[in-house]
């Protein structure tokens, strides 16, 4: 069973920077579209970027274009979330994901989730 | 950018009946392929989301058949036959034809 763990969050003033990552346990996540889905505290899932297996396309949320950056690094069997610009209603748990179900046949993987406050 | 919702917002239950949940997308989620790119989470508190219903219809890998997804267009409904303590969490309908967007969420609390 592939594993995803997220690392990277903490603490961090609005305007600031953090760089999320997430490591895969092995090599299959590598031939799918990978995600960045965030929770606020006490609200619901969104969807913030994904990359494709290649890294030729990607795609953003509109409140956070301009301000991430995704990319991955197959080799290292990694995804990264480069975060500038923060402001306090960026703050929630990060989570990566592989949602493409209709591909996979049903096998999605989400990781446990790494927090990020946005907070002067 | 498609916008999805959910009703109820809020769906008590009491164990042995049974749920249903709808959701409304703002554009048809019906591919080319002939897929429905429409999935159903469940999230329980202090977890990560897990898969239920891939592709409108389809139960992911040990998913109880109690659960059920039908729908098409922009119309979807998940259904719980028999509602059971362990099923109390937060469901999400989720669109996969462009990027991704998530429902509001819809909170089943057991009675």
């Amino acid at each position: 069973e592939v594993q995803l763990a997220e690392s990277g969050g903490g603490l961090v003033q609005p305007g600031g920077s953090l760089r999320l990552s997430c490591a895969a346990s092995d090599v299959t996540l590598n031939a799918f579209w990978m995600s960045w889905v965030r929770q606020a505290p006490g609200r619901g899932l969104e969807w913030v970027a994904m990359i494709k297996p290649d890294g030729s396309e990607i795609r953003y949320v509109d409140s956070v274009r301009g301000r991430f950056a995704i990319s991955r690094d197959r080799a290292k069997k990694s995804l990264y979330l480069q975060m500038s610009g923060l402001r306090v209603e960026d703050t929630g748990v990060y989570y990566c994901a592989m949602l493409d179900s209709a591909t996979s046949h049903g096998r999605v993987y989400w990781g446990q989730g790494t927090q990020v406050t946005v907070s002067s | 950018d498609i916008v999805m919702t959910q009703s109820p917002l809020s769906l008590p239950v009491t164990p042995g009946e049974p749920a249903s949940i709808s959701c409304r997308s703002s554009e048809r989620l019906l591919h080319r392929n002939g897929n429905t790119y429409l999935d159903w989470y469940l999230q329980k508190p202090g977890q990560s989301p897990q898969l239920l219903i891939y592709l409108g219809s389809n139960r992911a890998s040990g998913v109880p058949d109690r659960f059920s997804g039908s729908g098409s267009g922009t119309d979807f409904t998940l259904k719980i036959s028999r509602v059971e303590a362990e099923d109390a969490g937060i469901y999400y309908c989720m669109q996969g034809l462009d990027t991704r967007t998530f429902g509001p969420g819809t909170k089943v609390e057991i009675k």
